[in-house]
């Protein structure tokens, strides 16, 4: 299993919901990341996990929260969100090798999550 | 500040030419460099790397230069296939937050002319 597999394809929640997405992979890969995108723009990094602990936090606003309960799975709990948190929400992937997390991540096919 | 920069939002190419995609960085603690490759409602697709201690790597159809005295990355496609047309982003990584954090460009829209 060489892919990053993330749902649902597509959310749309108010202002007032709480919904979650999920993110899995099976490569054995130990260092997992949110990224959100919004059109015409690069990706954002948003979270890095290595080992299941947050190692990075880049500032994002604690509407978003991360969670990764194993080795093979991220989730990202939304709670209260604003109609301007709409965007490509990008999982990715990547291994560990000689002490080192690799620089290749691999990407899956996103959440696409509307706010109203 | 954008520390990733295409400075060419889109570039169309006869197929079968070469595609140059290029682009430019201002941390010098980038260490690590790589391509990536998005066609729409998908996630981006990893293709190709390249190292500050190379200057040239090469897979198949695709080569990445990397000029680091001025900061300079370029991808070259040859020939270039209809197959090609999708938005390519560059992306570094290094420095404060090592391999852990890419920070991309702002992407490239390539489009193959059959």
């Amino acid at each position: 299993d060489t892919e990053v597999t993330q749902t649902p394809k597509h959310l749309v929640m108010g202002m007032t919901n709480k919904k979650s997405l999920k993110c899995e992979q099976h490569m054995g890969h130990r260092a997992m990341y949110w990224y959100k995108q919004k059109a015409k723009k690069p990706p954002e990094l948003m979270f890095v996990y290595s080992y299941e602990k947050l190692s990075i936090n880049e500032s994002v606003p604690s509407r978003f929260s991360p969670e990764c309960p194993n080795s093979s799975l991220l989730n990202l709990h939304l709670h209260a969100l604003q109609p301007e948190d709409s965007a490509l929400y990008l999982c990715a992937s990547s291994q560990w090798t000689s002490g080192r997390v690799s620089n290749e991540q691999f990407f899956g096919p996103g959440t696409r999550l509307t706010v109203l | 500040d954008q520390q990733v920069k295409q400075n060419s939002p889109s570039l169309s190419v006869q197929e079968g030419r070469i595609s140059i995609l290029n682009c430019d960085y201002t941390n010098s603690m980038f260490d690590y460099f790589l391509w990536y490759k998005k066609y729409p409602a998908e996630g981006p697709t990893f293709l190709i790397s390249i190292s500050s201690i190379k200057d040239k790597n090469e897979d198949g159809r695709f080569t990445v230069f990397l000029n680091k005295s001025a900061k300079h990355l370029s991808l070259h496609i040859v020939p270039s296939q209809p197959g090609d047309s999708a938005v390519y982003f560059c992306a570094a990584s290094g420095g404060n937050f090592g391999n852990e954090k890419l920070t991309f460009g702002t992407g490239t829209r390539l489009t193959i002319i059959p």
